[in-house]
């Protein structure tokens, strides 16, 4: 099976745009979990989704936002970028509904940069 | 709400040399607990993983973690150290609530030939 692919794997933005960043799960796995990884604050939840649904979503603002759609493809978005929103974003899916004796799988991470 | 700690940031050993990780967790209940590696530029390869029964897990490469709930810990080791096992390694807690890990800050791992 093809593990979870994320694109694009580099981006370069500047503050005030918006970017999207996509997200493919293992086939067959209905649950994407987004992972933001900056030096400073290290790894934090920003959202979970599960069959088109948003579950689970971590304490980040509004800027941030994702969707799912009925392939369990997923993708986040961030508006009006700021300097700060520069990090290594991880994408990582799940076989199961529930957490529960769950894994999560991540995929490579899309590195993001605002100038 | 869970948290996740690892004391240690940067830990130096030499190739052969046995290595301890450190986690210590706070969850109110019975914890899903995980060990991630990241290699630079890389994602998160899991290790092990620890859900109920025997505390003494068994993962890949080597590794083996031991849940100690009377400590809230979640020691990572391996008997040898491999040059290839220098990487960052992140502790992680999980939930019933979804699939939604809360992580350490992480260990950097150095290997000295």
């Amino acid at each position: 099976k093809a593990g979870v692919t994320q694109t694009p794997r580099y981006l370069i933005k500047t503050r005030g745009q918006q970017v999207t960043l996509s997200c493919s799960p293992i086939s067959g796995h209905r649950s994407v979990s987004w992972y933001q990884q900056t030096p400073g604050q290290g790894l934090q939840f920003l959202f979970e989704y599960f069959s088109e649904t948003q579950r689970n979503k971590g304490n980040f603002p509004g800027r941030f936002s994702g969707r799912q759609f009925s392939n369990s493809r997923s993708e986040m978005n961030v508006s009006t970028l700021e300097l700060g929103d520069s990090a290594l974003y991880l994408c990582a899916s799940s076989p199961l509904g529930q957490g529960a004796q769950n894994i999560q799988y991540f995929g490579a991470g899309t590195r993001l940069s605002v100038l | 709400a869970q948290s996740v700690t690892q004391p240690d940031i940067h830990i130096t050993v030499s190739e052969g040399a046995s290595l301890e990780l450190r986690c210590n967790y706070s969850y109110g209940a019975t914890p899903y607990l995980f060990w991630y590696v990241q290699s630079p530029g890389q994602g998160l390869q899991l290790l092990l993983k620890y859900f109920s029964g025997d505390t003494l897990v068994q993962g890949i490469k080597g590794f083996e973690a031991e849940f100690k709930r009377s400590q809230s810990s979640f020691n990572l080791r391996k008997p040898s150290v491999h040059w290839s096992d220098a990487a960052e390694y992140f502790c992680a807690v999980g939930t019933n609530a979804g699939n939604m890990l809360t992580f350490g800050g992480g260990t950097r791992l150095m290997v000295k030939p």
